[in-house]
């Protein structure tokens, strides 16, 4: 079975700053998205950013990157010039390429952006 | 946005009594899933549906019961509801295409006493 780990319960930094949230996955899967997904306080889960793991590249949306590290099952958030919109809970996420497209989510990391 | 509601949008119920919790689509998609967030825990699959009358278990289905008679309702059942079913409960849907991407509605909060 797929598993997701996020690390870091908690995370705070300033307005402007650039802030990297991460996430490790494990799976014996080739293919498979990876996904960010952001919850504030309004608890709508919003998608953030998508990665397909045979793309090498890494995706962009935005503000928002990832350092998509296939090898050492890496799958990394940066947020640049951080607002205070940011502030929310992210969960990063894994789906099989095949099947029903059942999401397995971390624990989620809550992000704090200070004025 | 996508068209998903779900209702009630907060319930307290009592230990032992049944609840069902509904989710409506008007985006006409295949897919539709139950999760539960939990803190710690983020989100867990309860069951999900690929199809009219065609539905399976996820990683925390006990407990849970589902049915889906319309392509745009699926309802999740407590049959008799524990303390330990306190949570927020989310559904999502998906088109099943390339995209991959599922939308997911506002969330119940559930309370058992």
């Amino acid at each position: 079975a797929q598993t997701v780990t996020q690390s870091q319960p908690e995370m705070s930094v300033q307005e402007a700053e650039t802030v990297t949230l991460s996430c490790t996955y494990d799976t014996s899967e080739n293919n498979y998205y990876l996904f960010w997904y952001k919850q504030p306080p309004s608890r709508q889960m919003i998608l953030v950013i998508r990665q397909e793991a045979y793309k090498q590249q890494n995706a962009t949306e935005n503000r928002f990157s990832v350092n998509f590290q296939k090898a050492a099952k890496s799958f990394s958030l940066k947020i640049s010039d951080s607002q205070l919109g940011d502030t929310a809970m992210y969960f990063c996420a894994f789906m099989g390429h095949q099947g029903a497209q059942k999401l397995v989510f971390g624990q989620g990391t809550r992000l704090t952006i200070n004025p | 946005d996508a068209g998903i509601t779900q209702s009630p949008r907060h319930k307290v119920t009592e230990t032992g009594t049944p609840v069902t919790l509904r989710c409506h689509q008007t985006e006409n998609h295949r897919y539709m899933y139950w999760y539960r967030q939990d803190p710690g825990h983020g989100l867990r699959l309860i069951h999900y549906s690929y199809g009219v009358k065609d539905t399976d278990k996820g990683e925390v289905s006990d407990g849970y019961s589902v049915s889906r008679s319309k392509t745009e309702d699926f309802l999740l059942t407590l049959e008799s509801a524990t303390s330990s079913q306190t949570s927020v409960y989310f559904c999502a849907i998906s088109e099943g295409l390339a995209t991959y991407e599922q939308y997911f509605g506002p969330g119940t909060r559930l309370t058992v006493t």
